[in-house]
This record gives C-alpha cells, sequence and structure tokens, in this order.
C-alpha cells in the first residue's frame, strides 16, 4: 500500500533562512500532492496543491517541487519567519477520492 | 464565512460511555471526513461521505465505530462502548466535491480522552 514518509525529526532553522522540508512516498506516483500545516490545537490548514505533471509551484514565500522519479516533493519556505513555526503534512490522494497524509514534520524557525 | 465547526472541542469520559461528536461542514460542500489523530499513527481517515452517503468506511476500526451523515449541514461520529485505546484527536473536514484533487478544510477537532 502507499505509504508516505516525512522526516519525523524537528527542523530547526534560522529567521531569515530557507527552510526545505521532504515528502517521500514508496509506490505509485499519485496525480496530485497537497502541502498541509498545522498549529497546535488546530486543525491542518490547505497551502498548496501541485499535479503530477507540475514540477514547481509557487504561492508568495512556499514553493512545492514534485519529482515522480525521486518519487518525491520538496517544500520550500524562503525568508522563513519565526510565525512559519508549525508542523507541515503531505498528502496525496491512493487513487478513487482517498487521501492520505504523512506524519508530519515540525519546523521552528528562532528569531 | 464560516469553516468547519466541531463540537465539542474537548470531551473527558469514562471507558463504557457512550461519545458522540458532531460535525457542521462548510455550507455548499459535498464531500464530508471523519479523521483520528494520534502521536503514533499520525492522521486517518475513518470515513468519508459524498452528498451525505458513505462511500469508503473501511478506516473505521470496528464495529464500536458508526458515522451518519442525515443532511448536507450536519454529521456524527459515535463511539459507544467507548476504550481507553479510542483517545485521540477527532477531526472533521469538508472540500467542495468529491475529487482527490480538492484541497479539505478542516474543523479545529474533539480531543478525547478516554480514562
Amino acid at each position: 500500500s502507499q505509504k508516505i514518509e516525512q522526516n519525523s525529526e524537528a527542523l530547526n532553522i534560522q529567521e531569515g533562512k530557507t527552510a526545505t522540508l521532504t515528502c517521500n512516498y514508496t509506490n505509485y506516483s499519485p496525480a496530485y500532492l497537497q502541502w498541509y500545516r498545522q498549529d497546535p490545537g488546530r486543525g491542518p490548514v490547505f497551502l498548496l496543491l501541485i499535479r503530477e505533471n507540475e514540477k514547481e509551484k509557487r504561492k508568495e514565500r512556499l514553493k512545492v517541487t514534485f519529482d515522480t522519479t525521486l518519487k518525491q516533493s520538496l517544500f520550500h519556505i524562503t525568508a522563513s519567519q519565526p510565525a512559519d513555526s508549525a508542523t507541515y503534512l503531505c498528502a496525496l490522494n491512493t487513487g478513487g477520492f482517498k487521501t492520505i497524509f504523512g506524519a508530519g514534520t515540525r519546523l521552528f524557525v528562532k528569531a | 464565512d464560516a469553516g468547519v465547526i466541531q463540537s465539542p472541542r474537548h470531551e473527558v469520559t469514562e471507558m463504557g460511555q457512550e461519545v458522540t461528536l458532531r460535525c457542521k461542514p462548510i455550507s455548499g460542500h459535498n464531500s464530508l471526513f471523519w479523521y483520528r489523530q494520534t502521536m503514533m499513527r499520525g492522521l486517518e481517515l475513518l470515513i468519508y461521505f459524498n452528498n451525505n452517503v458513505p462511500i469508503d468506511d473501511s478506516g473505521m476500526p470496528e464495529d464500536r465505530f458508526s458515522a451518519k451523515m442525515p443532511n448536507a449541514s450536519f454529521s456524527t461520529l459515535k463511539i459507544q462502548p467507548s476504550e481507553p485505546r479510542d483517545s485521540a484527536v477527532y477531526f472533521c473536514a469538508s472540500s467542495p466535491r468529491q475529487d482527490s484533487n480538492q484541497p479539505q478544510h478542516f474543523g479545529d477537532g474533539t480531543r478525547l480522552s478516554i480514562l
């Protein structure tokens, strides 16, 4: 079955630097891959969606890449700020209408 | 615009009791999802509905769990009888239509503790 692997270790970076988070999947390439942000005590919030025929997607300081050969998506936050500190979840469809989520990577941005 | 609304936000009860979690999706959204989140297993899909009809309940852990969607603006997830291992945060999410490329809009969850 399809599995998602995200780095379980927290990522600590300095304010102003670029944060890069990794999402790897194990089996077939999904048609779509999504990234969500989750703050403590809150539900996940949708950030970006990238399709399998798209190499890169941008939204303000966010950039997502999708490499179906490597079975990997990278999520970048440029000019990071302490307010970007959160857990970031990768999600993909498994066929049909189901979406599965990775465990998430916690990001800490230090001022 | 109101987002997905879940109630209660917190529930503490003793094992064996019936627990009912409630969800109001975003108006106009046709798909509704129930998830459970724990540290060990992350975010797991329990069941999803499209146009009020359950489409896939393969994620429901066992017969103690049941979900209903009597109309487009309300859904419940019921656990009877509850057990300590059911302790988790339960999220409801909705999306505009039954399509895997649609972002899901989550409520803020119900934190359930079974003693």
